[in-house]
C-alpha cells in the first residue's frame, strides 16, 4: 500500500530561523516527489523532484531527493513570517497518480 | 492563477439532499481531479478525469458520482449528501504529458448538517 510520512506535523520556529521538513515514502513505481504550499486556500505547486542528489532552489527554499532511501527534505531559511503554511508533500507513481502526505504546519513568529 | 474557478464556494445543506459541485477551467487541460481534504487526512483522491466522458474512480469515491461533457466542466455529485461528507473540496488539473504537476482551485467549504 502506497504511503506518505511527513515529519514533523507541526512546527512553531522565530523569525530567521532555518527549518528542515521530511518527508518519506512508499509508492509504487516512483516517477516523481512534488512539494506544494497550502496557505489558506489552493495548494500551490513549489517543486518537482525526479532525480536523486539534484537540488531544487527557489530563493530560501530548497529540496532534494533521495531515491534509494525513500526521502525528500524541503529546506527554509531566513524564515519570514509569509512562510506560514501547510507543506505538502507528494510523491508520484503508477498511472501518474499522486499520494499526498499530512503535511507539516509551519509557523513563524515575529 | 491557474484558470480554476470552483463554485460554489461555500454551501451549508442538509443530510439526504443532492449536491453538486462545479470545477472550471480555462487551460484547456485533459486532465481533471477532484479531492477532498480533512483533517488528519491530507488531500484524498475522489474521482478524476483524463478526457471528456472518461473518468474514473479515487481512494474515497464511494457516494461520489462525475460527470465530464465539456472540456472546460467537471462536476462532482453527491447523491444523498452525508455527515460524513462535510470536508473542503478541491479541483485540481493537469497538462498532459508525463511530469507535469496538478494546480489547485481555491477550493468549496461544504458542511453537512
Amino acid at each position: 500500500e502506497d504511503k506518505v510520512v511527513q515529519s514533523p506535523l507541526s512546527l512553531v520556529v522565530h523569525e530567521g530561523d532555518t527549518v528542515t521538513l521530511n518527508c518519506s515514502y512508499e509508492v509504487t513505481n516512483f516517477r516523481s516527489l512534488l512539494w506544494y504550499k497550502q496557505e489558506k486556500k489552493a495548494p500551490t505547486f513549489l517543486f518537482m523532484l525526479t532525480s536523486s542528489g539534484i537540488e531544487k532552489k527557489s530563493g530560501r527554499l530548497s529540496s532534494i531527493l533521495d531515491k534509494k532511501e525513500l526521502f525528500s527534505i524541503l529546506n527554509i531559511t531566513a524564515t519570514q513570517t509569509g512562510d506560514s503554511a501547510i507543506y505538502l508533500c507528494a510523491p508520484r507513481g503508477t498511472y501518474d497518480k499522486v499520494i499526498f502526505g499530512p503535511g507539516t504546519s509551519l509557523s513563524v513568529i515575529p | 492563477d491557474a484558470g480554476i474557478t470552483q463554485s460554489p464556494r461555500h454551501k451549508v445543506t442538509e443530510t439526504g439532499t443532492p449536491v453538486t459541485l462545479r470545477c472550471h477551467q480555462t487551460e484547456n487541460h485533459r486532465y481533471m481531479y477532484w479531492y477532498r481534504q480533512d483533517p488528519g487526512h491530507g488531500l484524498r483522491l475522489i474521482h478524476y478525469s483524463y478526457g471528456v466522458k472518461d473518468t474514473d474512480k479515487g481512494e474515497v469515491s464511494d457516494g461520489y458520482s462525475v460527470s465530464r461533457s465539456k472540456t472546460e466542466d467537471f462536476l462532482l455529485t453527491l447523491e444523498s449528501a452525508t455527515s460524513s461528507q462535510t470536508s473542503v473540496y478541491f479541483c485540481a488539473i493537469k497538462a498532459g504529458g508525463e511530469g507535469q504537476p496538478q494546480h489547485f482551485g481555491d477550493g468549496t467549504r461544504l458542511s453537512i448538517l
